[in-house]
């Protein structure tokens, strides 16, 4: 069955980095494009970023181009995200998605939290 | 890009149905007929439960159906069930590979 296991949250101070990753299994990694989406606390779903099965980020929500980095490891079934010069408002949780036609996701992880101090 | 718009909270009792909106524009989901639902126990992986508008992945219930009308989509649930207590929400195609979510609605089953 498709899993998708986040890890990497942590409580960060404001301007710090942060390495999320995702571990994939029960499908072929390779095939799917595949994405960060969050939810701050009290809030909405979020999309982060996403990209395409060689690794092109297709997408990145404004408040964060310039600051997150979405990558993959196809030969380790992994999604990683990194994230630098953190805010206040990064504070979320951080899920993990496989994209399908349409903006559709189709399998979510658990999430990771992150929280960033000011 | 601006988040669907949805109300914050549903109910029904045991063997209901209710109705969740979604509202957009014609550039999200007037414009495309990729809208989803996810249903969301607070502490667990969101789950896909419609997909393109009224399709339902392999195993979601029957209760589960959605429909579109112009610039609002709306996902029912029929029947409801005890288990069926969780947060919603709806995710649209919005163009230029850009999707975007609703804020959620917390459906409580009475």
């Amino acid at each position: 069955q498709v899993q998708l296991v986040e890890s990497g949250g942590a409580l960060v101070k404001s301007g710090g980095s942060l390495r999320l990753s995702c571990a994939a299994s029960g499908f072929t990694f390779s095939d799917y494009y595949m994405s960060w989406i969050r939810q701050a606390p009290g809030k909405g779903l979020e999309w982060v970023s996403y990209l395409s099965t060689s690794g092109d980020a297709i997408y990145y929500t404004d408040s964060v181009k310039g600051r997150f980095t979405i990558s993959r490891d196809n030969t380790k079934n992994s999604l990683y995200l990194q994230m630098n010069s953190l805010r206040a408002e990064d504070s979320a949780v951080y899920y993990c998605g496989r994209v399908q036609v349409g903006s559709t996701v189709d399998y979510w992880g658990q999430g990771t939290l992150v929280t960033v101090s000011s | 890009q601006s988040a669907l718009t949805q109300p914050p909270s549903a109910s029904g009792s045991p063997g209901q149905s209710v109705t969740i909106s979604c509202t957009g524009t014609s550039s999200d989901v007037g414009g495309y007929n990729y809208v989803s639902w996810y249903q969301h126990h607070p502490g667990k992986a969101p789950k896909l439960v419609i997909y393109e508008v009224s399709k339902r992945p392999s195993g979601v219930p029957d209760r589960f159906s959605g429909s579109k009308s112009g610039n609002t989509a709306s996902l029912t649930v029929s029947g409801l069930q005890a288990e069926d207590e969780a947060d919603y929400y709806c995710g649209s195609y919005a163009g230029s590979n850009k999707g975007v979510f609703g804020g959620g609605t917390k459906l409580t089953v009475l």
